[in-house]
Order: structure tokens, then sequence, then C-alpha cells
């Protein structure tokens, strides 16, 4: 299996300061036919599922506000919130769907305000 | 707009069965492949099983094969899980989740159901 692994574990950031989490995959999510990089990004909020913020490692979603943004190739991607907003608070994952369907998520970030 | 309600949980003993459901709606299912993802309690997301648009082929998280069948009713709109002799370690949430794009199976995951709670316990 593909080990996911962020950092850090928890993060603690102030209002309207920049979030970073890292996730490193134990092998290349890059899949060969696109030319594209197999790694998502999660929301969850407690109580509720995980929401989809990022697919193809840097492709926001529909609906996702614009001060999240993913980059990264390979095995090594980062999630960043530009300006942390309240609702921001949640756990974060990252998934590789590389060797779907044997995918793998991140064991999560939880994110707070400072 | 995309809904997925997950039913069928509940407590069960050790060795017993239970067998979850998912009413999709909202989009084309027999077009898309679905998964099963569970949370255990303050943990993280574990795949369990996936079934291609068609159901044409089933796979299993090492977990639970051998004693969970996912299966799907395109002329329903409804996923469902067979669980058996369920574990302890099989106390989670189940999460009925649907890949973004069709048939194509490489991708991510665009809706995920609220969730059923599966407690295994004597």
């Amino acid at each position: 299996d593909i080990v996911m692994t962020q950092s850090p574990d928890s993060l603690a950031v102030s209002l309207g300061e920049r979030a970073t989490i890292s996730c490193k995959s134990s092998q290349s999510v890059l899949y060969s036919s696109n030319n594209k990089n197999s790694l998502a990004w999660y929301q969850q909020k407690p109580g509720h599922p995980p929401k989809l913020l990022i697919y193809w490692a840097s492709t926001r979603e529909s609906g996702v506000p614009d001060r999240f943004s993913a980059s990264g190739s390979g095995t090594d991607f980062t999630l960043t919130i530009s300006s942390l907003q309240a609702e921001d608070v949640a756990v974060y994952f990252c998934q590789q769907y590389y060797s779907t369907p044997s995918i793998t998520f991140g064991q999560g970030t939880r994110l707070e305000i400072k | 707009q995309v809904q997925l309600v997950e039913s069928g949980g509940g407590v069960v003993q050790p060795g017993g069965s239970l067998r979850l459901s998912c009413a999709a709606s909202g989009f084309t299912f027999s077009s898309y492949g679905m998964y099963w993802v569970r949370q255990a309690p303050g943990k993280g997301l574990e795949w369990v099983a996936f079934i291609r648009y068609d159901g044409s082929n089933q796979y299993y998280g090492d977990s639970v094969k051998g004693r969970f069948t996912i299966s799907r009713d395109n002329s329903k709109n409804t996923l469902s899980l067979q669980m058996n002799s369920l574990r302890p370690e099989d106390t989670a949430v189940y999460y009925c989740v649907k890949i973004r794009s069709a048939v194509i199976t490489y991708d991510a995951f665009d809706a995920w159901g609220q969730g059923t709670m599966v407690t295994v316990s004597s």
C-alpha cells in the first residue's frame, strides 16, 4: 500500500494568517497516462463527512474558496490556506488515488485557531 | 444536487451481521464507481470496498476481505454492503462515497453520505 504521511498532526494559526499542511507519499502518485498527480485534499468538520477541496493535486473543486490552494508533484504535496478564517477549523486529509481501488489517506491534520 | 443517504447501521454482537444501504439521487448512478469508506471513532479514513459503475468488479480492503460484500442495483440507484462475521474493530461510521468522474475509476471522491454508525460490541 502507498503510505501517506501528513505533517504536522496539528496546527494552530491566527485568523488571517497562512496555514500550510504537508503530505508525503511513500511512492510517486504521478499518473503517467495524463501526467497528473493522483492526489486529493479533503476538509472534515466535526460531525460531518469529508468534503473534497482539491483533486489532481492542484485543481480546486467547484465552490471551494480561492484562499485554498495546493501544489506538489511526485511524492511531496502541500495544501495552503492563504488567510485563515474561523470556518476553516477542521481536520484536513490528503488522499492518493493512484493505486485505485486501494486508495489511502493521510492520518489527518487538525487545524485550530491560535 | 447529489445526495447519498446511508441506512442500516446499529449495534451488533461480535460474529453478527448487518446490511448497509445507500440511496443515491441527483446523478446518473449507473455511470459512477462507488466506495464504502469507514472511520473509526476519532480515527482516520479507511477504504472498505469498491464497485465499478456497472457492477462488473468488486474490490475489498484487506481487513474485510472474505467477510464483506459490496453490491449495487442500478435500476434502484442503491448501493449495499453486506457485513458478516463482524468484529469489534469494525466499529466505525460507514460512508457511501461517489467517485468524481463517470466510468473512470482513478479519481477523487466528490460526494459523501452523512454516514451510518456500526457498533460491534457484546
